[in-house]
């Protein structure tokens, strides 16, 4: 069955501290994997996309690294500012002859303290 | 946000009426969806477009229709709402297939009593 699973489910630091977010996928056949960040009370607004072969992503102060042999990535934020209180979702597609799933992680919300 | 809007924002109504939630694109893009999030289950699709008229279900499609009559609009009815299907719901867009970036709209929060 194909599985996003986030780790941890809620976080807080403190503002100017990194931190780093996980994702683990078992997602057959693996297309690509995003990182969403949703404000409260707003959808959710794209971080980064990386396929099979990209092993970094960056986007300002967000790092995404993907590594498909163990199926995990991460998500790093190097200093945190109030702004980046946030939950951050984590989405895998997969792409066969049947058609494309999209499957969605249940994020993990972080909290920036000051 | 790029241009999606959905109305209304907000909405409360009773068991047993019908609701139609609107989401208007003005990016011509291909695909729209419907998702609802819920605390503890994430983001979960109900129904997607990929064309005027062509519409496909998600994981999630029990008691929702949708219609897309034209390239901006996509509405999704709850034929007659139940408690469970309180939620916020959120559509999207992208351009060209369902692995491209996805652009959210605003949300609408439901609640059924």
């Amino acid at each position: 069955k194909n599985q996003v699973e986030q780790s941890p489910q809620s976080l807080i630091i403190l503002e100017g501290k990194n931190c780093t977010l996980q994702c683990n996928y078992t997602v057959s056949p693996f297309s690509n994997l995003r990182w969403y960040k949703q404000d409260t009370g707003r959808g959710p607004v794209s971080l980064t996309i990386m396929t099979f072969s990209e092993n970094t992503k960056s986007n300002g102060r967000y790092t995404a690294t993907l590594d498909a042999d163990t199926k995990q990535s991460s998500l790093h934020i190097t200093a945190s500012q109030l702004s980046d209180s946030a939950s951050y979702i984590c989405v895998v597609s997969a792409v066969n002859q049947a058609g494309t799933a999209l499957i969605f992680g249940k994020g993990t919300t972080l909290s920036v303290s000051s | 946000d790029a241009g999606i809007t959905q109305s209304p924002r907000h909405k409360v109504t009773e068991t047993g009426t019908p609701v139609t939630l609107r989401c208007h694109q003005t990016e011509n893009h291909r695909y729209m969806y419907w998702y609802r999030q819920d605390p503890g289950h994430g983001l979960r699709l109900i129904h997607y477009s990929y064309g005027v008229k062509d519409t496909d279900k998600g994981e999630v499609s029990d008691g929702y229709s949708v219609s897309r009559s034209k390239t901006e609009d996509f509405l999704l009815t709850l034929e007659s709402a139940t408690s469970s299907q309180t939620s916020v719901y959120f559509c999207a867009i992208s351009e060209g297939s369902q692995t491209d970036t996805q652009y959210f709209g605003p949300g609408t929060r439901l609640t059924v009593l």
